[in-house]
């Protein structure tokens, strides 16, 4: 299986501050990488597929971009509901797997 | 547009089968631009994919789960459905039915249900 690790496993900031989160595949997925938002107590939410494609209805604060096996989330600036974890996914070969997440919380 | 909802028992005991059905709103399941899955997620752990399957009945699922896992699909009630056999306490986790593109939207889960809590106890 391929394995997506992503870094940190959890961060701390204020609102207004840009975010970075990243995760790194364990071989090439040709872009298929996913990243979702998932609030406390609700299902996770598509921001961006393939790596860089906003999904429709997103905010344009969130990004994503890609070199090589490394993929990257940044989010501009942080609004109160991006407290949040994030994850990252997979989807070029099967099982379609998610990376560990990462914390978002207030400083 | 389209909404999913997952329904079944929130308690199920050990060695006995976990069934779940999502019903699909606002749209209809016979798409074929989409599949349907199942996922799970333990407490305080990440995402797992269970199982996908196309309107047309073909599923896919997760190697570690397949000899345990039955996803299945009815167009006529625009709903699919989740059968784990012989659950441990280790199947504890909110489940949840989502929508996957097929061919675009880098194949991610789109759209998903609240989610449903099942504990496996006595």
């Amino acid at each position: 299986d391929i394995q997506v690790t992503q870094s940190p496993s959890s961060l701390s900031a204020s609102v207004g501050d840009r975010v970075t989160i990243t995760c790194r595949a364990s071989q090439s997925i040709n872009s298929y990488l996913n990243w979702y938002r998932q609030q406390p107590g609700k299902a996770p939410e598509l921001l961006i597929y393939f790596a860089s494609g906003l999904q429709s209805g997103v905010p344009s604060r969130f990004s994503g971009s890609e070199s090589g096996t490394d993929f990257t989330l940044t989010i501009s600036s942080l609004h109160p509901e991006d407290f949040a974890t994030y994850y990252c996914q997979q989807t070029y070969t099967s099982p379609h797997t998610f990376g560990q997440g990462t914390k978002v919380d207030i400083k | 547009q389209f909404q999913l909802q997952e329904s079944g028992p929130g308690l199920v005991r050990p060695s006995e089968t976990l069934s779940l059905t999502c019903t699909v709103s606002g749209g209809s399941i016979s798409s074929s631009s989409y599949l349907w899955g199942w996922l799970r997620q333990p407490p305080g752990e990440r995402p797992e994919w269970i199982a996908t399957v196309y309107y047309t009945g073909t599923p896919y699922y997760n190697p570690p789960l397949r000899s345990r896992v039955t996803i299945s699909v009815d167009t006529s009630k625009n709903q699919f459905s989740l059968r784990l056999n012989s659950v441990i306490a280790a199947d504890t986790a909110v489940y949840f039915c989502a929508r996957r593109g097929r061919g675009h939207f880098g194949d991610a889960f789109d759209i998903w249900g609240q989610g449903t809590l099942v504990v496996v106890s006595s």
